[in-house]
């Protein structure tokens, strides 16, 4: 069973510009979800997809988006990067339905710097 | 907003020792409760999970304690060794969303 992986590991980006992460969920998992850490804080939820639909967002601007793709794979866009967008960014997937768990497993993460 | 919070930043401990990490949660509505280990440089770890209709649960060397009433959170951690040192997070989710909402964190550091 393969675990979820992103990509890049580590970026490094200017303001203004933008940026594409990648996330590939786990294997029969149906559902991603984005979160935000910034250093030494816990993660904060971006958003999360499920079938290829945003299924829910947090407190996080337009200029964040996302779309999911019909191998349940994932990528998270931000536009122009603030310096605060500094963070590692997570991918969490599982399996949305009827009597299914809420566990989510995570990935390593992309570790964004913004300059 | 509500939030999951944490009672300590830092948990210094022996190895051998048993470990409580403590966690308060303030959304009544939360249904879902997580525990994460997240080690430097990596993605956090499911530990183990506990739901609303349930006071404790317990894994292997772990054990997760559940108070409604003075909505209360607490991981304990059997015999400490070196490896679990990491940071704990725990997170809550209300039903039927799949938002976790993550508390700020304890550092566990594990003296040999």
């Amino acid at each position: 069973e393969t675990g979820v992986t992103q990509s890049p590991t580590h970026l490094i980006k200017t303001r203004g510009q933008q940026v594409t992460l990648r996330c590939s969920s786990q294997s029969g998992h149906n559902t991603v979800s984005w979160y935000q850490q910034a250093l030494g804080q816990g993660p904060q939820f971006i958003f999360q997809y499920y079938r290829e639909e945003e299924n829910g967002r947090g407190n996080f601007p337009p200029r964040f988006s996302g779309l999911q793709f019909p191998n349940y794979s994932s990528e998270l866009n931000v536009n122009a990067l603030e310096l605060d967008d500094s963070a590692l960014y997570l991918c969490a997937s599982t399996v949305f339905g009827a009597g299914r768990s809420n566990e989510q497993f995570f990935g390593p993460g992309t570790r964004l710097t913004v300059l | 907003g509500e939030s999951v919070g944490l009672h300590l930043p830092t948990l210094s401990v022996q190895e051998g020792d048993n470990s409580i990490i403590n966690c308060a949660y303030s959304n009544s509505a939360s249904d879902y409760f997580i525990w994460y280990k997240q080690e430097s440089g990596k993605g956090p770890q499911f530990i183990i999970d506990i739901r609303s209709n349930m006071d404790k649960r317990q894994g292997q060397r772990v054990t997760v304690l559940l108070n409604k009433t003075v909505k209360h959170l607490s991981l304990q951690i059997a015999a400490t060794q070196p490896g679990d040192s990491a940071v704990y997070f725990c997170a809550e989710t209300p039903l039927g969303r799949r938002a976790l909402t993550f508390g700020s964190g304890t550092r566990l550091q594990v003296q040999p």
